[in-house]
């Protein structure tokens, strides 16, 4: 079973404040990983991808990766009120394809 | 470039009915997935295809089926449908392998 897992939260931060997303995998092997946003009644849609160990950032976002400790985490600075929903942790263990595992999604609400 | 374009939206079916559910991608891209969205078990893959095939598929019984067209467009047929069905389908597209998907607003889907 190729597990994602999330804390579920709910997290809530003060507006301006840094909100820290949390994720581990099981399969070792797995190769990309990927940050949604998911508001409710919408679907996913993509905040940041990350691919090698260490830090990508992208404007408020950063994405940090420790492929030895299984381990992904989405930083958002200044956090803003419609930053509120729930984030989604994906990794694709195939190297055959593209097959994502989610996390069940850790709830953000940003408190103005 | 228009996103992925799910059909219908919204279905209600019976138990014991079959549904089929539509799915164009991105121009361009040629790798379609599924996924089943439930609150009580996150986004579930359900099965990938890729020029016409199906090249990977999830934990799902055999009711659940898929195929792809040579434009790129896929359906998702559910045949014998439970109230366990019940649930938001996602589609998503993706260009190339290992890369960020991009998902359709859905198919909520309620069987009664």
């Amino acid at each position: 079973q190729k597990e994602v897992e999330q804390n579920s939260g709910p997290l809530s931060v003060p507006e301006g404040a840094i909100a820290s997303l949390n994720c581990t995998y099981s399969d070792r092997g797995s190769q990309s990983f990927f940050w949604y946003r998911q508001y409710s009644g919408k679907s996913p849609e993509l905040i940041m991808f990350i691919y090698s160990n260490g830090d990508k950032e992208d404007g408020r976002f950063t994405a940090q990766l420790n492929k030895a400790s299984q381990y992904v985490s989405l930083l958002i600075r200044d956090s803003q009120p419609s930053d509120s929903a729930t984030y989604l942790c994906a990794v694709n263990p195939s190297n055959t394809g593209n097959q994502f595992y989610f996390g069940t999604g850790t709830s953000l609400t940003v408190i103005p | 470039k228009a996103g992925v374009t799910q059909t219908p939206r919204y279905l209600i079916k019976t138990r014991g009915q079959q549904v089929t559910l539509s799915c164009s991608p991105i121009s361009g891209h040629r790798s379609v997935s599924w996924y089943q969205q439930t609150p009580g078990q996150g986004l579930q893959f359900l099965f990938e295809y890729f020029s016409e095939t199906q090249r990977n598929k999830g934990n799902f019984p055999g009711r659940f089926s898929g195929r792809q067209f040579s434009n790129s467009r896929s359906e998702m047929n559910v045949s014998t449908l439970e109230l366990g069905d019940s649930a938001l389908y996602l589609c998503a597209s993706t260009e190339l392998q290992n890369t960020e998907a991009f998902f359709g607003q859905g198919t909520r889907l309620t069987v009664v």
